[in-house]
């Protein structure tokens, strides 16, 4: 399974924007960049995906760079509910079967007020 | 809204017992998935399953076993509960074909085994 690389953790303030960037050097040509969050004690949720062209949806924005090794989750406008665990995860598509998600540690962002 | 839902949220049984996680899915998602998640080690995948009645194991299978005999159901299994196996589990559905489409999770049964 190709790998991801995420800092630790990031700080950021109330209202200014967060960048989350991801390293999957290793990333194959069909592999879709999917964002998870997880809040504390809750199960992990979707937020965006991408493949090749940056994404906006009403959560965040996924920016992809040009050879696709990395990639950078935005919050434009950060708020304490987007304290969480944010997981950059590598899905492949498949003919058959399933295709696990693997999941690294994460970025825990703390947002202050 | 679409969502998969897990029969308990919290769960106490006692070391030796045979312990069911229940996972169900209304979004007719072929594929279902059981993680534990534990502190310092993160997410990791005890077993999945692509359709009914197969199954496939993932990173940390020992201990544990799974029966898939709805398209809807996915159920874990703890043969003999043991301290070890004290977690906060997760169940998840996907589609096969539509890797595009997030992965939905649902909100957790946290286990201890006592």
């Amino acid at each position: 399974d190709a790998k991801t690389t995420q800092p630790n953790s990031m700080e950021s303030n109330e209202e200014e924007p967060v960048h989350l960037p991801c390293n999957h050097s290793t990333i194959s040509g069909t592999d879709y960049i999917h964002w998870y969050l997880q809040l504390p004690s809750q199960g992990p949720e979707y937020v965006i995906h991408g493949l090749t062209s940056n994404v906006n949806n009403r959560m965040a924005s996924l920016a992809i760079a040009e050879d696709r090794k990395s990639s950078t989750l935005i919050l434009h406008r950060a708020t304490l509910r987007d304290a969480a665990v944010y997981y950059c995860i590598l899905r492949k598509r498949v003919v058959q079967g399933a295709q696990k998600l693997v999941f690294g540690q994460g970025t825990r962002l703390t947002i202050n007020p | 809204d679409v969502k998969v839902t897990q029969s308990s949220r919290y769960l106490v049984k006692r070391t030796g017992e045979k312990v069911f996680l229940e996972c169900v899915q209304d979004m007719d998602h072929e594929n279902m998935f059981w993680y534990r998640q534990d502190p310092g080690l993160g997410l990791r995948l005890i077993y999945f399953s692509y359709d009914v009645k197969m199954k496939e194991k993932g990173d940390i299978p020992e201990g544990y076993s799974v029966s898939r005999e709805k398209k809807e159901r996915f159920s874990l299994i703890l043969e003999s509960a043991s301290t070890n196996q004290t977690s906060m589990y997760l169940c998840a559905s996907s589609f096969t074909h539509l890797p595009n489409y997030g992965y939905t999770f649902g909100s957790g049964t946290r286990l201890t085994v006592v």
